[in-house]
């Protein structure tokens, strides 16, 4: 297992475009947690899953963005409509049982909206 | 006032010396994490300690239950440590707080 994978890298966009992102958690992860970061900050949640099932939704996550986790593997995050505030680093974590133990991340998903 | 406080926002040093990176929180913990950023974005776990104190090659990271203060030091620091230090809680309640909160980093530049 080479850790958790995100794809796209990079991916830039037109405003108004809607974008996917795919996150491969490491297998036998039952967690899995989505993160934004913007330049200068630290990274805020998102969203998690506990398996297939959606745990907790941030605010920050309206009514465009969606994700899911189809059979409890993989994970989508999609953005409709981008706006050019929903440039940023979008990150993957993935852990087994209580976020307690260590998370691993991906390389993220640089989003660039023009 | 955010949750995770960290201090200095940006750290200089010169190769070999001895640094520390402070973070300060406001919530009710069941763990605290240090990760390391590199430029590119991806993140890696440093530690992760709800108590004591725990070392890992020239990284030692402290944690103060009661003062609610964690701390991160690099002896003998290099160049390849230059990477971003980010400070991030878990909470200790249930449901609705099994996630990461994060401070806002600290960017360390060692010079040669």
């Amino acid at each position: 297992d080479t850790g958790v994978s995100q794809d796209p890298r990079h991916k830039i966009t037109k405003r108004g475009q809607n974008v996917t992102f795919r996150c491969d958690p490491i297998s036998e992860h039952n967690r899995l947690y989505w993160y934004r970061q913007t330049l200068g900050q630290g990274p805020e949640f998102l969203t998690y899953f506990q398996n297939e099932a959606q745990l907790e939704k941030s605010r920050l996550l309206s009514d465009r963005f969606s994700a899911e986790r189809p059979k409890g593997s993989f994970s989508t995050l999609e953005i409709q409509r981008t706006e050019q505030g929903d440039s940023a680093m979008y990150l993957c974590a993935s852990s087994f049982g209580r976020m307690n133990t260590e998370a691993f991340f991906g390389q993220g998903t640089r989003l660039t909206v023009v | 006032k955010n949750e995770v406080e960290q201090s200095p926002q940006n750290l200089t040093a010169q190769e070999g010396e001895f640094i520390t990176i402070n973070c300060s929180y406001s919530v009710g913990i069941s763990a605290l994490h240090w990760l390391q950023q590199h430029p590119g974005g991806g993140i890696v776990s440093l530690f992760m300690l709800s108590s004591g104190k725990k070392k890992h090659g020239r990284l030692i990271a402290t944690i103060n239950i009661q003062e609610k203060h964690s701390s991160l030091h690099i002896t003998a620091s290099h160049p390849r440590d230059s990477a971003v230090y980010i400070c991030a809680v878990t909470g200790r309640s249930q449901g609705g707080s099994e996630k990461l909160v994060f401070g806002k980093g600290t960017k360390l530049t060692v010079n040669p």
